[in-house]
């Protein structure tokens, strides 16, 4: 059984960088792509990015200029980084793998529990 | 950034039929892309509760299903419990938002 965990700093100080971590365990993140999701409660849930280990990878148009991803498969984690950090990107921090029917739309499954973290000088 | 709209919160007794519903677009579920949607109960990480507008993954009782019509999609839990008091989001894609997947506003079910 897939299992993820976000870790992060929990405060970051406005317009610093923020970094987090997800280790995945009970399976390999190759072969599959992963996404990063927040949720605020002002925003509800927003789609960060996702990644791939083929290289493939998107992010949300609005957050694009400051992201960052990757993945270290000798690891079996993924990483991001958002720059420029305001109090708008305070959030609970999740990751999530993708499930797919090799044919329209995928979802989500499973999340971590994701890592709260708060944007407060 | 939530394109697709939820009503707030809706409620019912123990064994009550609820719907929630999540309107979209002509360019995102309106266009044909899957809905799909997630419950997140208290303290907890959202959950795939229906996937491909109206597949439950094994071990989702039937109670939950999914339909999807025009630039909509609703999910019904029929039978309700007090353990399905919970957060539901629907989520789904929008290539107008440079190929973005996209997520309902959320909706509370309240069990009375």
């Amino acid at each position: 059984q897939v299992q993820l965990q976000e870790s992060g700093p929990g405060l970051v100080k406005p317009s610093e960088t923020l970094s987090l971590t997800c280790t995945v365990s009970g399976g390999s993140i190759t072969n599959h792509f992963w996404s990063w999701i927040r949720q605020s409660p002002g925003k509800g849930l927003e789609w960060i990015a996702y990644i791939h280990t083929n290289g493939r990878s998107n992010y949300n148009p609005s957050l694009k200029s400051r992201l960052t991803t990757s993945l270290d498969a000798s690891k079996n984690q993924l990483s991001l980084t958002l720059s420029s950090v305001t109090a708008a990107d305070t959030a609970t921090y999740h990751c999530a793998r993708h499930g797919n029917l090799n044919r329209g739309v995928d979802w989500f499954d499973p999340w971590g529990r994701g890592t709260l973290v708060i944007v407060s000088s | 950034q939530s394109v697709l709209t939820q009503p707030p919160s809706v409620s019912g007794a123990p064994g009550q039929r609820v719907t929630i519903s999540c309107s979209g677009s002509s360019s995102n579920i309106g266009a044909g892309y899957d809905v799909h949607w997630y419950q997140q109960l208290p303290g907890t990480a959202p959950k795939i509760l229906i996937f491909a507008d109206t597949n439950r993954p094994s071990g989702v009782p039937d109670r939950f299903s999914g339909s999807k019509y025009g630039s909509s999609a609703s999910l019904a839990i029929t039978g309700l419990q007090a353990e399905d008091e919970a957060d539901y989001y629907c989520q789904s894609y929008d290539p107008s938002l440079s190929n973005s997947y996209i997520f309902g506003t959320g909706t509370k079910v309240i069990v009375l």
